[in-house]
Parts: C-alpha cells; structure tokens; sequence
C-alpha cells in the first residue's frame, strides 16, 4: 500500500523568499515520486518526478524536489518565489498502476 | 498537441439525476485515470480503464457509478441518481503505459443541488 503526508495544508511566504513543501510517502513497491500544482479552477500540471537516477530533480518554473530514501521524504523547494507561484501543490506516489496523492499544500505568496 | 480534454467543465444536477462526464485522452494514450477531488482533499482515485476493459475500479463507489472506455470515443463516467455528496472535481488523467506519466485534464465540476 501506498500513503502520502504532506505535513503542511498552508504555506505563507512574502514574495522572493525561499520555500519548501514537504513530502513523506511509504509504499511497498517500487518508488515513483510526483508533485502537481494546481492553479484555481484548472486541472493539475506535472511539475516534476522522480523515477530513479539523481535523487535531485530538477522541474519546470524554477523548482526541484529531492528524494531521501532514508527519511522516505521528497520535499520541493524553491529558492525565489513568484506572486505567480501562488497554487495548490499535490505530492503523489506511483503505486501498480495509479496515483495516491497527499491532501495537498496550498503555497500563499504575497508582496 | 492537445492535452487531455474533459467535458463539460462544469455540470450542474438535482439530486436523482444523472451525470455523465467525458474524457478524452491524449493523442497515443491508450489509459485512463479517474479522480475525485472533494473540497479540501487531495485526489482519490476511482478507476482505471484501457480500451474495453476496467483494469482497476477499486475506488469506485459500489452503487451508482459506472466507467467506460470504448473502442471509439471518449471515456465516460457516469453517476446515476446524484446526490449532494456527488458534488466535487472530477478529474480524468491518461497515460501511454501504465507504469508512465499520467496527465490531467481540467477537470469537470459537478455541483448537486
């Protein structure tokens, strides 16, 4: 079985400032580890994933997301955030063959 | 290169009724994924479908919903005899294998009155 924390709902930042979202996931098969943003009333877009290789992934709009297979986490981060990067963010593990997701973190940047 | 496409993105029913909600996916997709997002929770799945078969539906609801996937056109969800509970997103998402990356649609918002 496969299950996803994401530890914060909310995540409150000041524009240009650093971020981070964390992931923790487990799951008894091979690991496949996503994270999604989700902007007001659209459908979800891949921002990254890992699947094997450099555990430091790097995605689209500038984030990058590392996977720790000791501390089971695969937290995203960013180094300067955007008014732009205010979203929805879905950490999800790839189990046989569907995708369970973390109740999500909503990223909050204001100037 | 159109992505996967839902219709309608947004859907309104009285209780009793019937939603139908379609999905097509992307061009060389051959399998799909339906989600449920209820306010305030991430995504869970439903079921999955390969051309003709349900591989997977052990996250459907045992009574009134129901998927397909055909030879030809879109898959469909569809969920007899709404209720207010039915309210949520509904998002469909595709992928060329099954172990591959699934993209998502925009999602199809059904409000039950």
């Amino acid at each position: 079985a496969q299950s996803v924390t994401q530890l914060d709902s909310q995540v409150p930042v000041f524009e240009e400032a650093p971020v981070e979202l964390r992931c923790n996931y487990s799951s008894s098969v091979s690991v496949y580890l996503f994270w999604y943003v989700q902007y007001p009333n659209q459908g979800l877009q891949l921002l990254l994933k890992y699947l094997s290789g450099s555990t430091l992934v790097k995605g689209i709009n500038g984030f990058e997301a590392e996977f720790n297979k000791s501390q089971t986490s695969f937290h995203l981060r960013k180094p300067s955030v955007h008014i732009s990067d205010t979203a929805e963010y879905f950490c999800a593990v790839h189990g046989y063959s569907t995708l369970t997701f973390g109740k999500g973190t909503m990223l909050l940047v204001s100037p | 290169n159109a992505g996967v496409m839902q219709n309608p993105r947004h859907l309104v029913r009285r209780r009793g009724q019937e939603a139908r909600l379609r999905c097509s996916p992307m061009k060389g997709h051959s399998h799909v994924y339906w989600y449920r997002q209820l306010p305030e929770e991430g995504l869970k799945f439903m079921v999955y479908l390969q051309k003709e078969n349900i591989i997977d539906e052990s996250g459907m609801p045992k009574e009134r919903f129901s998927a397909e996937f055909p030879k030809e056109g879109p898959s469909i969800l569809r969920i007899q005899q709404v209720v207010r509970g039915d309210s949520a997103a509904y998002f469909c998402a595709s992928s060329q294998g099954e172990q591959e990356t699934q993209y998502f649609g925009p999602g199809t918002r059904l409000l039950v009155l």
